[in-house]
């Protein structure tokens, strides 16, 4: 299966900050399958993003995503408060579909 | 639109089997474009797939190695419900579990909103 790797654990920013998150497949994740997904305490993931780039309904577009193969990086252009949250990356490219363990944007 | 709403006891006690039910409204469970996927997330193992139902010309049924064997998901035309047993349940067990909605070759674009199951005597 298909591993994915995300960094930073933890990135530490002020609102209006820039926010770049990586996710590294340990295998190329066919047609770019993947997604990025944003959770709140005590809430369901909600998908943001989907084939690497394209953003889901609703998603402002201060969330975009890029890359392709094994490499991939979902970027915040300014963080509004409400961002703040830990987001995980998920491929569907290949059986079984396998999520990165998180990265956790807090305030500084 | 797509909702789940699920249901199912938050405690169970050990070597018991965890029963969750999710219901599907504004979708087909038999849609061709979809598959229904039952998903875990604990502190120690992540999110974690449990196993997917979806109907191509008949009832598909995948599971995780990690759970092979102690994993049964159905799915009702009738009810438009799906659901989970977990056999044989340890406290390693304890999680939230989702139900949510899986694209053929798309994300996970809907989710119900979790229950936190817990193993204990």
């Amino acid at each position: 299966e298909i591993v994915l790797t995300q960094s930073p654990g933890t990135l530490s920013l002020s609102p209006g900050e820039r926010a770049t998150l990586s996710c590294r497949a340990s295998q190329g994740v066919s047609s770019n399958y993947l997604a990025w997904y944003q959770q709140k305490p005590g809430q369901a993931p909600c998908l943001l993003i989907f084939d690497a780039s394209s953003r889901a309904t609703g998603i402002p577009d201060r969330f975009s995503g890029s890359g392709s193969g094994t490499d991939f990086t979902l970027t915040i252009s300014r963080l509004e408060p409400e961002d703040f949250a830990v987001y995980y990356c998920q491929q569907y490219g290949s059986s079984p579909r396998t999520f990165g363990q998180g990265t956790k944007v807090e305030i500084k | 639109q797509v909702q789940l709403q699920q249901s199912g006891p938050g405690l169970v006690k050990p070597s018991q089997t965890l029963s969750l039910t999710c219901d599907i409204s504004g979708d087909s469970v038999s849609s061709i474009s979809s598959a229904w996927y039952w998903i875990r997330q604990s502190p120690s193992r992540g999110l974690e797939w449990l196993g997917r139902t979806y109907f191509v010309s008949r009832w598909n049924y995948d599971y995780a190695v990690s759970g092979k064997g102690r994993v049964t998901i159905k799915a009702d035309t009738a009810t438009n419900q799906i659901f989970l047993q977990l056999n044989s349940v340890t406290p390693e067990d304890t999680a939230v579990y989702f139900c949510v909605r899986g694209l053929h070759y798309g994300p996970f674009d809907h989710w119900g909103q979790g229950t936190l199951v817990t193993v204990s005597s």
